[in-house]
């Protein structure tokens, strides 16, 4: 059964920084293309970024580009998400969600239970 | 970026009853459309992609269809657990972008 656990989500002032991390198994990690996606509360889902099965191709969405990092450590079937210069508007669940194929992410299935990140000072 | 818009936001209906959600793409797509279905406190779940294909799990009274740039979810007879939030989503091109929800209420 594929399993996703985010940890990492808490309180952060504006202008701090953050790693989320979402620990995968019950799937071959590495031939899997992995993403996040928030949710801020009560609104809607927005795709933050996603990555290869091999990490070598990166994407992020104009809102967090230049702040968040999308990384994978496939020793450690393991994804991250580096978040610094927070704001406010960064405020949300972060989901991380699997892939069916590797190079290219793109249909979420599964998603992950979701960590809360709130950004207040 | 392609915009997706979802129609309508709210839908009140009763169990039993037939109800279509509606996505429209701000270009063509081909077929690259998921739907997802959330309840409250929980993670989305994806019921159709590629626009028509069945999930594995998923009940047979969810459909989809279209292609290009219209497309629709179907419920056949709903049921008490369907009512959610509902989301379209397309993964033709970055970024990738979800329509804004269509929460499905009792009557």
């Amino acid at each position: 059964e594929v399993q996703l656990l985010e940890s990492g989500g808490g309180l952060v002032q504006p202008g701090g920084s953050l790693r989320l991390s979402c620990a995968a198994s019950g799937f071959t990690f590495s031939s899997s293309a992995m993403s996040w996606v928030r949710q801020a509360p009560g609104k809607g889902l927005e795709w933050v970024s996603a990555i290869s099965g091999s990490g070598t191709s990166t994407y992020h969405a104009d809102s967090v580009k230049g702040r968040f990092t999308i990384s994978r450590d496939n020793s450690k079937n393991t994804l991250y998400l580096q978040m610094n210069s927070l704001r406010a508007e960064d405020s949300a669940v972060y989901y991380c969600a699997k892939s069916p194929g590797g190079a290219v992410a793109g249909l979420f299935d599964p998603w992950g239970q979701g960590t809360l990140l709130t950004v207040s000072s | 970026d392609i915009q997706m818009t979802q129609s309508p936001s709210t839908l009140s209906a009763s169990v039993g009853d037939r109800v279509t959600i509606t996505c429209r793409a701000s270009q063509s797509i081909n077929s690259w459309l998921a739907w997802y279905q959330q309840k409250p406190g929980k993670a989305p779940k994806v019921l159709i992609y590629k626009a028509s294909s069945l999930e594995s799990g998923v009940p047979s009274r969810f459909s989809g269809s279209g292609s290009g740039t219209e497309f629709t979810l179907t419920i056949s007879s709903l049921q008490p657990e369907d009512f959610a939030t509902y989301y379209c989503q397309q993964y033709h091109s970055y970024p990738y972008t979800f329509g804004r929800g269509t929460k499905l209420e009792i009557k």
